[in-house]
């Protein structure tokens, strides 16, 4: 499975733009990417997926560059509530796929 | 209904106990995980079970013992557990990669154990 990098923690303000960059330069031809967002004692949840270019859904939007090897979480207008930590993470869409969680990136949100 | 329900929510344990966590989802998913978080740490794969057969075991020791009675169901039984298994267990669920489509997991809120 590839493995992926992402900053440990990013501070924000409310109402700004966060992108979160990870890191996946081993990434495999049938991988996908996708980010998972956890509250405290929480269990994780599925923002967004995407393979290539720009995917943007109700929350987020998803950029992948053509070689893949990186992609960005961007988040408008971020509010407290969006103080979680978000996982990126690769593995194929067909077949077995199981999820292995990297580090993450803590993402504090200040008034 | 596209929750993955866990019981109980909070379990304290003696290292001689056994006790059983519980996971139920009714979204028709045929793959079911169970996960490990530690504090400040990311979720690890424990178990994957798949048409409620158990598909992947990550060389998780023998006092942990997953259960899939049906395919709505998921237990994990505890036995004899040490302090350092204190942690938050994560239950998801997914489409069967094989049925095609996202591989999203949808995941519990978890159990959050604590073994004196």
């Amino acid at each position: 499975l590839a493995k992926t990098t992402q900053p440990i923690s990013m501070d924000s303000y409310e109402g700004q733009e966060v992108n979160i960059t990870c890191s996946h330069n081993n990434i495999a031809t049938n991988d996908y990417i996708t980010w998972y967002q956890q509250f405290p004692s929480q269990g994780p949840r599925f923002i967004i997926q995407g393979y290539k270019t720009k995917v943007t859904n109700e929350v987020a939007s998803l950029f992948i560059p053509a070689d893949r090897k990186s992609s960005t979480l961007s988040l408008p207008r971020v509010s407290l509530s969006d103080t979680a930590v978000y996982y990126c993470l690769v593995a194929p869409i067909s077949g077995y796929s199981t999820l292995t969680f990297g580090k993450g990136t803590m993402l504090l949100v200040s008034p | 209904d596209t929750e993955v329900t866990q019981t109980p929510k909070h379990l304290v344990m003696g290292m001689t106990n056994k006790k059983s966590l519980k996971c139920e989802q009714h979204m028709g998913h045929r793959a079911m995980y169970w996960y490990k978080q530690k504090a400040k740490k990311p979720p690890e794969l424990m178990f994957v079970y798949s048409y409620e057969k158990l598909s992947i075991n990550e060389s998780v020791p023998s006092r942990f013992s997953p259960e899939c009675p049906n395919s709505s169901l998921l237990n994990l039984h505890l036995h004899a557990l040490q302090p350092e298994d204190s942690a938050l267990y994560l239950c998801a669920s997914s489409q069967h990669p094989a049925a095609g489509g996202s591989n999203e997991q949808f995941f519990g809120p978890g159990t959050r154990l604590t073994v004196l």
